[in-house]
């Protein structure tokens, strides 16, 4: 079966702690997988889009990798204002179906 | 550039009600998918929609319909409401071909 395992559930960090958040999957063939960040009560904003192993992208504080299994989104020194979930989502090749993770709850104390 | 937008923002329904969301998708984008988020769930795949027909179903029952307009608009129709139905109900949207979605605000369906 098809999964999408995120962990931790919950991160509290101090402000300026790095730390990594991990999403790994189990599909027959993955033809993208997604970050999204979500703020409470709202529509999931898109962060990355990562395609094949040994890529990696930056936006600001983060930057997104990708093996064959999973996935991980860094966060470098972050701000208070990064504090939401973190979604992450894979397209797969079989169904052509998207599969989201249960999310991360990322919490940056001031 | 307009992004995803839904309406409304919220709703109060009773059991055995019937409720319409609707969805207008990012300019330039002609695919909508959409998706209902539990409290502390990732979304789940409900249907997506392409030239005005339904393309793919995920796991929910027939209560659950859907329709896409010529202008690529969407709506959402569930009936026969139940209190499990209880959700934040998101709009994505694409452009054929493409693999990135973007998601609009969300509308917060409470069944009483």
């Amino acid at each position: 079966e098809d999964q999408v395992t995120q962990s931790p559930e919950a991160l509290r960090l101090q402000e300026g702690e790095s730390s990594s958040l991990n999403c790994s999957y189990t599909v027959s063939g993955l033809r993208g997988l997604f970050w999204y960040r979500q703020d409470p009560g709202k529509g999931p904003e898109f962060l990355f889009t990562l395609y094949s192993a040994g890529e990696e992208k930056e936006k600001e504080r983060l930057k997104a990798t990708l093996t064959k299994k999973e996935s991980f989104l860094h966060i470098t020194a972050p701000k208070p204002e990064d504090s939401a979930t973190y979604l992450c989502a894979v397209h797969e090749n079989r169904d052509d179906k998207i599969i989201f993770g249960k999310g991360t709850r990322l919490h940056i104390l001031p | 550039d307009a992004g995803v937008t839904q309406s409304p923002t919220h709703l109060i329904k009773t059991r055995g009600q019937q409720v319409t969301l609707r969805c207008s998708p990012k300019s330039g984008h002609d695919t909508v998918s959409w998706y209902q988020q539990a409290l502390g769930q990732g979304p789940q795949f409900i249907f997506q929609y392409y030239e005005e027909e339904e393309r793919q179903r995920g796991n929910f029952p027939d209560r659950f319909s859907g329709h896409q307009f010529p202008n690529y608009s969407s709506e959402l129709n569930v009936n026969a409401l139940l209190l499990g139905d209880s959700a934040l109900y998101l709009c994505a949207s694409l452009q054929n071909g493409e693999d990135t979605q973007y998601f609009g605000p969300g509308t917060r369906l409470t069944v009483l």
